[in-house]
């Protein structure tokens, strides 16, 4: 149990365009969610935290007209890179936390790998 | 604030010789760490946690990690690497609902 799933697992788009990341959890309910960013050869950044029916809580230096977090359900959450740039490509992975039992770990996605030429 | 420290940037053994892999936290309350491992082009995958308890504590791939809340520590150890242990290893605490991770130890492995 505890799956994370994301969607898709890889993009390339044109400069300019926006791109769209889903996050699912399969069989739990993820009431949060977390979106991550990580560049080559380095650790993962906490983007912003999603939480369902509220807007998402964005960390410090983090543009939320750039990345836009939507969390409709209690399974799905996705990320809109808007007018993507070259700068924007990355690796980025998601997690979710179950709504039930209290605990504080998080189920990581496989991660989705954008660039953006 | 909550902060994770891996001081070792790379870290390079022969296969079959022992490991520890070095972890400092920073946090006020008690902590909820983990150990995730992460290879090439993939997603993170959850090695071990600390929640409570023993501080000793088992995880997958013969992996186990002890706790030393004197120290502020959380060294992850495996007595016997194998060639497919060479990947990154990220060290994370939980605090006020965020997870931080350390900046990782890439793992080389001699033949």
């Amino acid at each position: 149990g505890a799956v994370v799933s994301q969607h898709p697992s890889w993009v390339i788009c044109k400069s300019g365009t926006s791109v769209k990341i889903e996050c699912r959890s399969l069989d739990f309910q993820a009431t949060t969610m977390f979106w991550y960013r990580q560049f080559p050869k380095q650790s993962l950044m906490l983007m912003a935290t999603s939480n369902e029916g509220s807007k998402a809580t964005y960390e410090q230096g983090v543009e939320k007209d750039k990345f836009l977090i939507n969390h409709a359900s209690l399974t799905l959450s996705t990320l809109t890179v808007t007018s993507a740039h070259p700068e924007d490509s990355s690796f980025y992975i998601c997690s979710a936390k179950r709504t039930a039992g209290g605990s504080n770990e998080q189920f990581f996605g496989p991660g989705t790998r954008l660039t953006v030429l | 604030a909550q902060s994770v420290t891996q001081p070792d940037i790379h870290i390079t053994v022969s296969e079959g010789a022992s490991l520890e892999l070095r972890c400092n936290y920073s946090y006020g309350a008690t902590p909820y760490l983990f150990w995730y491992v992460q290879s090439p082009g993939q997603g993170l995958q959850l090695l071990l946690k600390y929640f409570s308890g023993d501080t000793l504590v088992q995880g997958i791939k013969g992996f186990e990690a002890e706790f030393k809340r004197s120290q502020s520590s959380f060294n992850l150890r495996k007595p016997s690497v194998h060639w497919s242990d060479a990947a990154e290893y990220f060290c994370a605490v939980v605090g006020d609902d965020k997870i931080i991770f350390g900046k990782g130890t890439r793992l080389h492995i001699l033949p």
